[in-house]
């Protein structure tokens, strides 16, 4: 399987919390991201935790981390439209210089 | 202003011709990577180098070649032997260092005709 897994979309109401889930199979990984990629563009980094912690918040952004379950969840408070686009999760492995994504989630933020 | 950058930003190429992308940064960066993103899908990594002349193969190098012979440079070659070449290419760099994060450049959307 992917190394890697989001589900693919998440649909929201404008001022409510999106959360959007992530799993992955190296429990080596050293560093996991959060990229968002509006159409046509480049990805443009989030956030990002280190392995040793479970809570990074930033703003209206809080990522989880469940070292044991391998699972890392991205939860933005307030949604707003401009929020709407593709998120995608990425780890590091500690061996070699490597990131690997996941396939993305499409946000769809509704008024 | 420091930055990556891809071009161009759109390109046509008919069937059975290499083209190749251009991938330029001034972050002074060590590590430059080739991801490819096709519809509805996550990057695959196609090469990455982490010091002037030097490069690795990443997880779909077939049908593809990189050079790295100046360190602002990383220009990916698609060639006729890539069998499905037609995606979304994206180059990124990255500083030395644990955790640092790769800086993206904007993408080059390749169309083989």
């Amino acid at each position: 399987g992917e190394d890697v897994e989001q589900s693919l979309f998440l649909s929201v109401r404008e001022g409510d919390s999106s959360v959007i889930n992530c799993t992955y199979t190296d429990s080596s990984s050293t560093y996991l991201y959060w990229y968002k990629q509006e159409p046509g563009a480049g990805l443009q980094l989030l956030t990002y935790i280190f392995s040793n912690m479970d809570m990074k918040q930033d703003q209206r952004l809080t990522v989880l981390l469940n070292k044991k379950d391998k699972h890392l969840s991205l939860r933005i408070a307030d949604t707003q439209t401009g929020d709407s686009a593709i998120y995608f999760c990425a780890e590091r492995k500690a061996a070699g210089n490597k990131l690997t994504f996941g396939g993305g989630t499409r946000v769809l933020v509704k008024p | 202003d420091g930055g990556i950058t891809q071009s161009p930003k759109y390109l046509f190429r008919k069937e059975g011709q290499n083209v190749t992308l251009s991938c330029e940064q001034n972050l002074n960066h060590d590590a430059m990577y080739w991801y490819r993103q096709d519809p509805g899908q996550g990057l695959r990594l196609i090469y990455y180098s982490q010091i002037v002349n030097d490069f690795q193969k990443g997880d779909i190098a077939e049908g593809y070649s990189v050079s790295r012979e100046k360190k602002e440079s990383f220009p990916l070659t698609v060639t006729s032997a890539q069998k499905n070449p037609t995606a979304f290419y994206l180059c990124a760099s990255r500083p030395p260092g644990a955790g640092t994060e790769a800086f993206f450049g904007q993408g080059t959307r390749l169309t083989v005709v």
